[in-house]
């Protein structure tokens, strides 16, 4: 079983609507959450951080429910510039960084 | 402010020679972590610094790897001999101490194909 697992996807949603991406963790002593976007060929980039009391960031809320270990990413009125790869990532506590594979998002006009 | 910045951005060897990659981090970041994402695969840690001294290097796959950090500014991950299966993407990443320490950010990656 991979340490954190998500839906590949893709997911192709048109211009303005919502789509949200799961994501699971196998270890408990997790610390630390994040969602990282990647285009094609490029490197991660932090989207956001996940807290525990959830967070949002404009279009995009994250959720992060422990008991579950379970990570969530909401997108609101998806945009062109939104299709990419988005990777769930976890900190096992060493600083070590934990990816998942991947959910591809294609938004179309 | 300047990102991570990796050397060379591709890499084209054969089986058998060696390959050194470099990795400036973003000043005054004292943590520096390389990865590599293998054809298919997610990307996987390799090592961590903190300023010259190695954190956790539990993802190296091998002692054909050899990772620097002399000085604690930039790092250099060598592959002496490479084989096959070193073909991949390798990323470099810095962040700061503190409460901060979490969130890395990465550099654009070293291309490696090993022929």
């Amino acid at each position: 079983r991979k340490e954190v697992e998500q839906d590949p996807g893709p997911f192709n949603v048109p211009e303005g609507a919502t789509v949200a991406f799961n994501c699971t963790y196998s270890n408990s002593a997790s610390q630390s959450f994040f969602w990282y976007r990647q285009d094609c060929r490029k490197e991660p980039k932090l989207l956001m951080s996940v807290y525990s009391s959830g967070n949002e960031d404009g279009r995009f809320t994250a959720q992060l429910n422990r008991a579950s270990q379970y990570i969530s990413l909401l997108i609101r009125d998806s945009k062109l510039s939104d299709s990419a790869t988005y990777l769930c990532v976890v900190n096992t506590g060493f600083q070590k960084l934990v990816f998942g594979t991947g959910t591809r998002l294609l938004v179309s006009p | 402010e300047a990102g991570v910045t990796q050397f060379p951005s591709h890499s084209v060897i054969e089986k058998g020679q060696t390959v050194t990659l470099r990795c400036d981090p973003i000043s005054g970041h004292d943590n520096l972590y390389w990865y590599r994402r293998v054809m298919g695969k997610e990307i996987k840690f390799l090592l961590h610094f903190v300023k010259e001294s190695k954190q956790d290097e539990s993802g190296m796959p091998n002692n054909r790897f050899l990772a620097e950090r002399t000085g604690g500014t930039y790092s250099t991950l060598k592959v002496q001999p490479a084989e096959l299966e070193d073909s991949g993407v390798y990323f470099c990443a810095s962040s700061s101490s503190g409460r901060a320490r979490h969130e890395q950010f990465f550099g654009p990656g070293t291309r490696l194909t090993v022929l």
